[in-house]
C-alpha cells in the first residue's frame, strides 16, 4: 500500500495563476481532509469529504475548492493564487469504524505564491 | 470555540525523560490525539485518549484528564530521534479535529 499520496511536491506560482493538488489514497477509507500548516499556526483545515460526491468547509475554507469524484481522490483547487497561500498543505484520511478519528497524512506540498 | 495551548520549544538531554503539556478548550469531546512531526515530513499518529487516565505505548505516555481540560505527552529514554515537532489535537462532538500550533522539541547529545 502506497498510504496517502500527494502531487505535486514543490511548486512555485505567481499571483492570479490556479492550479489543482492531487491527493490519493488506497486504504479504502471514506474521509478525506485537506489541511495547510503555516509557522506558529499549527493545522488548520481547509475543506473535508464523508465520502465520494460530497464535499464540506472546514475553518479556511476561502480561495478554494474542491471535488471527491472519486472515493479515492481528493483535489484541491487555487482558481487565483494569492501570496496569503503560501504554505505547506497536506491531505489526510481516515477509515470509518472505531478508528475513524485516526488520521493518515500525506507527505505534503510545498507551495510558494509570488 | 476551540483553543489549544501547547508550548512552543522544549530541549532535553538525550536518555533524559520530557513532559510536554496540551491544555485545550472545546465545546464537547470526542477524544484527544497526539502526533509526531519531523521537520519536512507529515504528522504520524502517536497515541489517543478519550478516558481520563494514562495510556502507555512502549516510550511514550499520553495522559488526559477531562475535567480540567489537560493532556500530557511523556516521552522517556529520549534518543535523538525524538527530536521533532508534537501536536495536539482534539476532536470535538460532531466536528473535525482541532490541532495545536505544536511543541518543537529538541534533543541535545
Amino acid at each position: 500500500n502506497a498510504g496517502v499520496t500527494q502531487t505535486p511536491k514543490f511548486r512555485v506560482l505567481k499571483t492570479g495563476q490556479s492550479m489543482t493538488l492531487l491527493c490519493a489514497q488506497d486504504m479504502n477509507h471514506e474521509y478525506m481532509y485537506w489541511y495547510r500548516q503555516d509557522p506558529g499556526m499549527g493545522l488548520r483545515l481547509i475543506h473535508y469529504s464523508v465520502g465520494e460526491g460530497t464535499t464540506a468547509k472546514g475553518e479556511v475554507p476561502d480561495g478554494y475548492n474542491v471535488s471527491r469524484l472519486k472515493k479515492q481522490n481528493f483535489l484541491l483547487g487555487l482558481e487565483s493564487a494569492a501570496p496569503s497561500q503560501t504554505s505547506v498543505y497536506f491531505c489526510a484520511s481516515s477509515p470509518p469504524g472505531t478508528r475513524r478519528d485516526t488520521q493518515y497524512f500525506g507527505p505534503g506540498t510545498r507551495l510558494t505564491v509570488l | 470555540g476551540q483553543n489549544i495551548d501547547q508550548p512552543t520549544e522544549m530541549t532535553a538531554t538525550e536518555g533524559a525523560i520530557v513532559q510536554i503539556n496540551c491544555t485545550y478548550q472545546t465545546s464537547g469531546f470526542n477524544g484527544l490525539f497526539w502526533y509526531q512531526q519531523h521537520a519536512g515530513e507529515a504528522p504520524t499518529f502517536l497515541s489517543y485518549n478519550v478516558l481520563d487516565g494514562l495510556e502507555e505505548k512502549g516510550r511514550f505516555s499520553s495522559f488526559l484528564s477531562r475535567s480540567k481540560g489537560y493532556s500530557y505527552l511523556l516521552l522517556k529514554e529520549l534518543q535523538m530521534k525524538d527530536s521533532a515537532s508534537y501536536l495536539c489535537a482534539v476532536n470535538p462532538h460532531g466536528q473535525n479535529f482541532v490541532f495545536g500550533p505544536g511543541t518543537r522539541l529538541s534533543v541535545l547529545p
